[in-house]
């Protein structure tokens, strides 16, 4: 069975704060991405990963960075938190099949940033 | 235009008809798409993914795709309250290699 999990459903952080968010899949999928997810904008592409130490910008990735040491692990990084950053944060991850990715969600990260 | 456009509802349907969701898009070379199911504060959850022109159906859930026309449905049969959720639809873009979503449908079947 599919399996995502992210270490925080919830996390209050202080502006400023450096902020990590972990994502492991058991999947042996070589990519994963993150999201973030604001009422009325959707889902939003942060970064992706298409393999180990490989990483690729989505379509905000400002103020975000990440990390893919292991094959099973991507982790979404906030530098320096702002209130702009609270948001529901998704990982997710896919197996490559030439053009038929199924991606399969993480549970989710709600995070405040005061 | 948005590469995936829906409705954003609330499509509002009773208990027992039948739910129509509506996706279309503008990448002619999508091949792949997929529709997800979210329950409020929860994350999206894959219902079915369909490649192929035509109709795939997976117990009360059929998804229809028509490439000429570009556009993509769910259809839920018999729909029930816990059905209650917002819809999204998906492409897969082959050219960037990322998953373009919708804004989502909310549907709300009333007992």
């Amino acid at each position: 069975d599919v399996k995502v999990t992210q270490s925080s459903r919830y996390l209050v952080k202080r502006t400023g704060e450096k902020v990590f968010l972990e994502c492991v899949q058991d999947m042996d999928h070589e990519n994963m991405f993150w999201y973030r997810q604001d009422p009325g904008l959707g889902l939003r592409l942060i970064y992706f990963s298409y393999d180990v130490k490989m990483k690729e910008k989505g379509d905000i990735p400002e103020g975000y960075s990440v990390s893919r040491e292991k094959k099973e692990r991507f982790s979404l990084i906030l530098e320096s938190a702002s209130t702009n950053q609270t948001s529901m944060y998704l990982c997710a991850s896919s197996l490559f099949t030439g053009g038929k990715e199924t991606q399969y969600f993480g549970p989710g990260t709600r995070l405040l940033v005061l | 235009q948005k590469e995936v456009e829906q409705n954003s509802g609330p499509l509002s349907v009773p208990e027992g008809a039948i739910a129509s969701l509506n996706c279309t898009y503008s990448d002619r070379g999508s091949q792949s798409f997929f529709w997800y199911r979210q329950y409020s504060g929860k994350s999206p959850e894959l219902i079915m993914f369909i490649y192929s022109n035509g109709d795939k159906e997976d117990g009360r859930f059929t998804a229809q795709l028509n490439k000429a026309s570009q556009y993509v449905s769910l259809l839920i049969r018999d729909s029930q309250p816990s059905d209650s959720a917002t819809y999204l639809c998906a492409m897969y873009s082959g050219n960037t290699g990322k998953l373009i979503f919708g804004q989502g449908t909310t549907l709300q079947v009333k007992p």
